[in-house]
């Protein structure tokens, strides 16, 4: 069965760790995205990558981190450098750049 | 720059009314227009899309939406609600010329009463 699983649902971090959120897509989609989302914001676009080894950051990349160095996976790091980490993160994937995204479940972080 | 307006934060409807969900934006070129739908403490689903051609789009789980070039509206229909589509519905833009950017709408809650 295709689909995006992000690992875990649920996380919760002390403050000044670094964390890193799972991606996992069997899609074989060309491109991936993480979102953050914030209750009253919609999503907001932190890293996206159309390629395998390469990456563009988003809207709100700062305090964050990601690699892609499989198609499949594309795990995201919320460094300690992000001021306000606890949000609810969602990845995607799409078949090629211009196409429509599939989500995951999302990963809920609680940073304190 | 891409920009997507829900003006409506929240809705309630009754079960068996009919729905109207608002959606403008704003893109420079011929845009890629969605409609996602997503359940507390759930990913986004996609319900329809609009790339080119006919501008009434039929989506899952009965729903529709029309492109109005005119309006820089993209508006999501469903002629009878019911309960289980309480949700929170998203719009989002893109389009060939953003490097798969999608921008986001802040979304509309809907509630439905029985």
């Amino acid at each position: 069965d295709g689909g995006i699983t992000q690992s875990p649902k649920y996380l919760f971090r002390k403050e000044g760790q670094n964390v890193t959120l799972s991606c996992e897509q069997n899609l074989n989609h060309d491109a991936m995205y993480w979102y953050r989302q914030d209750p009253g914001q919609g999503l907001r676009l932190i890293y996206y990558s159309q390629i395998v080894n390469d990456f563009q950051k988003g809207d709100i990349a700062e305090g964050y981190s990601v690699s892609r160095e499989k198609k499949e996976s594309f795990p995201l790091t919320v460094t300690s450098a992000q001021k306000n980490p606890t949000a609810f993160y969602l990845c995607a994937s799409s078949m090629d750049r211009a196409y429509e995204q599939y989500f995951g479940p999302g990963t809920r972080l609680t940073v304190t | 720059a891409q920009s997507v307006t829900q003006p409506d934060i929240h809705i309630t409807v009754s079960e068996g009314a009919s729905l109207e969900l608002r959606c403008n934006y704003s893109y420079g070129a011929t845009p890629y227009l969605f409609w996602y739908v997503q359940s507390p403490g759930q990913g986004l689903q996609l319900l329809l899309k609009y790339f080119s051609g006919d501008t009434l789009v039929q989506g899952i789980k009965g729903f529709e939406a029309e492109f109005k070039r005119s309006q820089s509206s993209f508006n999501l229909r469903k002629p009878s609600v019911h309960w289980s589509d309480a949700a929170e519905y998203f719009c989002a833009v893109g389009g060939a010329g953003t490097a798969s950017k999608l921008t986001f709408g802040t979304g509309t809650r809907l509630q439905v009463t029985l």
